[in-house]
């Protein structure tokens, strides 16, 4: 069966230091991926996706970059958070028909 | 391009009554429909999706949804909530001719709160 993970489920990280947030899908290959964003109180904000091995799309100019190492990998960093990077965030791949399966998520806390 | 519209952003309802959550879209092309719940710090679960055929949809949870193509809405109704279906749900369209690129477009969501 196909599955999507996606870790660390929390984070506590200082502002200036890096970030780095994983997430992988099992039982399918060349998965269309996706990295969004729940800021406290907003809708679901599209950071990246991704068609295919070292393919990135960028939705929002921001402090955050994407990379796509491995067919069913997708990696979420940034150098140096920001406060304002703190949110919810998920990754999602176009495996449900027509829609998209999501990963449980990442509470990131930039203080 | 697309857009969605969820008209109310909170809708607090008491237990065992009916509730509506409201969904309006925009597209210059024929779209894919969907429903998402998002349960507390966790990912969102698909409840029901609209592809094709008839315009009532059944989902999970007893949760339906119907689209109107004239009104160009996809609103989510239950007869009767328990409080476990306290949650936020979005409301998402795709275009249908984008195939394998397919990308969906989010409402802002609409958290609902089900009160003993």
């Amino acid at each position: 069966s196909q599955t999507i993970h996606q870790w660390p489920a929390t984070l506590v990280q200082p502002v200036g230091s890096p970030l780095s947030l994983e997430c992988t899908v099992e039982g399918t290959s060349n998965p269309n991926l996706y990295w969004y964003r729940q800021a406290a109180g907003r809708g679901l904000q599209l950071l990246f996706y991704s068609v295919g091995i070292g393919q990135i799309s960028s939705e929002v100019p921001q402090n955050l970059s994407a990379s796509r190492p491995q067919d069913r990998q997708f990696i979420l960093s940034s150098k140096k958070l920001l406060l304002s990077d703190s949110g919810f965030y998920l990754c999602a791949w176009a495996g449900d028909p027509y829609g998209y399966t999501f990963g449980s998520g990442t509470r990131l806390t930039v203080v | 391009a697309q857009s969605v519209t969820q008209l109310d952003s909170q809708v607090p309802v008491f237990e065992e009554a009916p509730v509506e959550l409201r969904c309006n879209y925009s597209s210059s092309v024929s779209v894919y429909l969907f429903w998402y719940v998002q349960y507390p710090n966790q990912g969102l679960q698909l409840l029901l999706k609209y592809l094709s055929g008839s315009t009532l949809v059944k989902g999970i949870n007893g949760f339906e949804a119907e689209f109107n193509k004239s009104q160009t809405s996809f609103h989510l109704r239950k007869p009767s909530v328990h409080i476990s279906d306290t949650a936020e749900y979005f409301c998402a369209v795709s275009d249908r001719s984008s195939g394998s690129a397919r990308q969906l477009t989010f409402g802002s969501g609409t958290q609902l709160t089900v009160l003993p």
